[in-house]
């Protein structure tokens, strides 16, 4: 199976910063890689699948990069709305196995 | 818009067994594949399987395989999940999802979960 770890596990940040975060694959998954936020008590939100392209109605401030087994999720400057749990899906393979998650909270 | 509505979660023993359902409107739901993923309480996001838009395919999560079965019924737009030999480590809420349909798999609708506890 493949593994994804997530960096860091949880992250402190104010409105208005720039954040990154990243994601690491066991093996070269290319491309197939996806983001999501989930807030508490809701569903997950798609936000970038193929590891750069932005979801319809998903904010710009968001942004995807990486290939092979190195990914990084970057917001550019932190709205009220983007405190949640951000997880990476890897989809090259069958078992569509998740991060474990990063939790980004208000400073 | 896309809706799902979940049901047939409850309250259920080890050894037990629960069938889910997820029923979906606002889409053409025979053209479009269907996951289910759970969430154990206070943990992350687990895939658990995908079945094929015409139901010829399907995959399971290694944890699942031989005791779940996903089916679906394109006439009703439900897909199912049948939850047989269940464990206490099952808890979790069960979500739905549609995959998005294009040249990689991605989840770009999702149910508001149903809720699976496995206690004796």
């Amino acid at each position: 199976d493949i593994q994804m770890t997530q960096s860091p596990s949880s992250l402190s940040a104010s409105v208005g910063d720039r954040v990154t975060i990243t994601c690491r694959a066991s093996l070269n998954i290319a491309r197939y890689l996806n983001w999501y936020h989930q807030k508490p008590g809701k569903a997950p939100k798609l936000l970038i699948y193929a590891a750069s392209t932005l979801q319809s109605g998903v904010p710009s401030r968001f942004s995807g990069s990486g290939s092979g087994t190195d990914f990084t999720l970057t917001i550019s400057s932190l709205q009220p709305e983007d405190f949640a749990t951000y997880y990476c899906q890897q989809s090259y393979s069958a078992l569509y196995t998740f991060g474990q998650g990063t939790k980004l909270e208000i400073k | 818009q896309v809706q799902f509505v979940e049901s047939g979660g409850g309250v259920v023993q080890p050894g037990g067994s629960l069938r889910l359902s997820c029923a979906a409107s606002g889409f053409t739901f025979s053209s479009y594949g269907m996951h289910w993923v759970r969430q154990a309480p206070g943990k992350g996001l687990e895939w658990v399987a995908f079945i094929g838009s015409d139901g010829s395919n399907k995959y399971y999560a290694d944890s699942v395989k031989g005791r779940f079965t996903i089916s679906r019924d394109n006439s009703k737009n439900t897909v199912y999940l049948q939850m047989n030999s269940l464990r206490p480590e099952d808890t979790a809420l069960y979500y739905c999802a549609k995959d998005r349909g294009m040249a990689t798999i991605s989840f770009d609708y999702w149910g508001q979960g149903t809720l699976g506890t496995v206690s004796s």
